[in-house]
């Protein structure tokens, strides 16, 4: 079946760089995009979503990019801080079908801050 | 306020044996979920319940059972374990689609690491 996958699987990024975590999905049909932050020993944290209708979405020191042209997603970190360091996943679904809550999750990103 | 609560945290299993792990939320939740993640892996649903007395298989249902006789808890169940299923199992909860305006937000536990030998 199709899936959402990730580029790179570790990101070794410097204490107040940004950092850029990328997403591929191939499921054309995906509509919704969510991203979760993995600690070390905890459970995934909400990070953003944004739907198929918009191209970006910024939050609290993080923005998600969609571009549904090349089904890519991305979630960019401004000035990456050492509480960044974790696992960074990506993970979709169709929200008109009945998958609510059935996501599909990535392989996760591996995130570490050098100071 | 607690969230969601899963124990036990971690358990040591002889293959063959049986066990439950349980999870509860306090956030008044219709959604609630179980996945499971291997290592360097994502997270694959094991099964989900959009309301009490009401379950469904995920993807990846086999060698597993659920209950959901109230609104709060979900325990999942391992009847007869296998080393395949050594993994870390999450529980999660969410608010139905309706409720949550189409923001598929997960609030997850903090994981139940399995070993099966």
């Amino acid at each position: 079946g199709e899936s959402v996958g990730l580029h790179l699987p570790t990101l070794s990024v410097q204490e107040g760089d940004n950092s850029i975590i990328n997403c591929a999905y191939s499921n054309s049909a995906s509509d919704y995009f969510i991203w979760y932050k993995q600690e070390s020993g905890k459970g995934p944290q909400f990070i953003i979503d944004i739907r198929s209708n918009m191209d970006k979405r910024q939050g609290q020191r993080v923005t998600v990019l969609l571009n549904k042209t090349v089904k890519h997603l991305s979630l960019q970190i401004a000035a990456t801080q050492p509480g960044d360091s974790a696992v960074y996943f990506c993970a979709e679904n169709n929200q008109t079908t009945d998958s609510w809550g059935k996501l599909q999750f990535g392989a996760g990103t591996q995130v570490v801050v050098t100071p | 306020n607690a969230g969601v609560t899963q124990t036990p945290k971690f358990r040591i299993l002889k293959i063959g044996q049986s066990m439950t792990l349980q999870c509860t939320q306090d956030m008044n939740h219709n959604y609630m979920y179980w996945y499971r993640q291997d290592p360097g892996m994502g997270l694959k649903l094991i099964y989900y319940s959009v309301g009490a007395g009401i379950t469904d298989k995920g993807e990846v249902p086999n060698g597993y059972n659920v209950s959901r006789s109230t609104t709060e808890d979900f325990p999942l169940r391992l009847e007869l374990a296998a080393p395949s299923q050594t993994s870390v199992y999450f529980c999660a909860s969410s608010y139905s689609p309706t409720e949550a305006s189409g923001a598929n937000v997960l609030t997850f536990g903090a994981g139940s690491r399995l070993t099966v030998l």
